[in-house]
């Protein structure tokens, strides 16, 4: 099965910070990735799939790369609504992978 | 718009079979390509449990195989989730959600998610 990884776990971050998340799989997974943004009390929201196109209605300043294995997600200026847990996840061959989540809060 | 929304039992006793509905509404199951659900303990992170097609393909995390029954009624717009004998680590928010797959034969991402449901497992 494919494993994924997130670093960090935790960032704490200003409002208008640059803010990188990223994500490793334990193999290619080509493109098949996405990111959601999850705040407390609320279900997950897609952000980016196919590792960086954007899901309609999210802000530019979200944005998502990849090198080999390893999937960066990027907000170019954080906002107060972007306080909240960030996941990663991948699907090959039927089977669904999240990342452990990577929590953004306030400095 | 797509919508999703669960229902179900809260509380479930130790043993016994989970069991959740997922009512789509504002799209046809029918044309939907993938539905799926995925759990969340709390203040953990999320699990995927498994998909089914619309036609009735199902597939589960091996983990969780031996345990769980995805299945899919089209007339009513309905998806369902059961999962049988249960224990406390099974409580968690269940969430169900679309599956889809942009530039891909098959699908790797959930784009519409339901609100999501607690079930808590105790006697």
């Amino acid at each position: 099965d494919i494993q994924m990884t997130q670093s960090p776990s935790s960032v704490s971050a200003s409002v208008g910070d640059r803010v990188t998340i990223t994500c490793r799989a334990s193999q290619g997974i080509t493109r098949r990735l996405g990111w959601y943004q999850q705040k407390p009390g609320e279900a997950p929201k897609l952000l980016i799939y196919a590792t960086s196109s954007l899901q309609t209605g999210v802000p530019s300043r979200f944005s998502g790369s990849r090198s080999g294995t390893d999937f960066t997600l990027t907000i170019s200026s954080l906002q107060p609504e972007d306080f909240a847990t960030y996941y990663c996840q991948q699907a090959t061959d039927f089977l669904f992978t999240f990342g452990p989540g990577t929590k953004v809060d306030i400095k | 718009q797509v919508q999703l929304r669960e229902s179900g039992p809260g509380l479930v006793k130790p043993s016994e079979t989970l069991s959740l509905t997922c009512t789509v509404s504002g799209y046809s199951i029918s044309s939907g390509y993938y539905w799926g659900w995925i759990r969340q303990p709390p203040g953990k992170g999320l699990e995927w449990i498994g998909i089914i097609y619309h036609r009735g393909n199902t597939y589960y995390i091996p983990s969780l195989k031996s345990r769980v029954t995805i299945s899919v009624d089209t007339s009513k717009s309905q998806f369902s989730l059961k999962l049988s004998s249960v224990t406390a680590a099974d409580t968690a928010i269940y969430y169900c959600a679309h599956a889809e797959g942009f530039g891909e034969l098959t699908p790797y991402y959930f784009d519409y998610w339901g609100q999501g449901t607690l079930v808590t497992v105790s006697s």
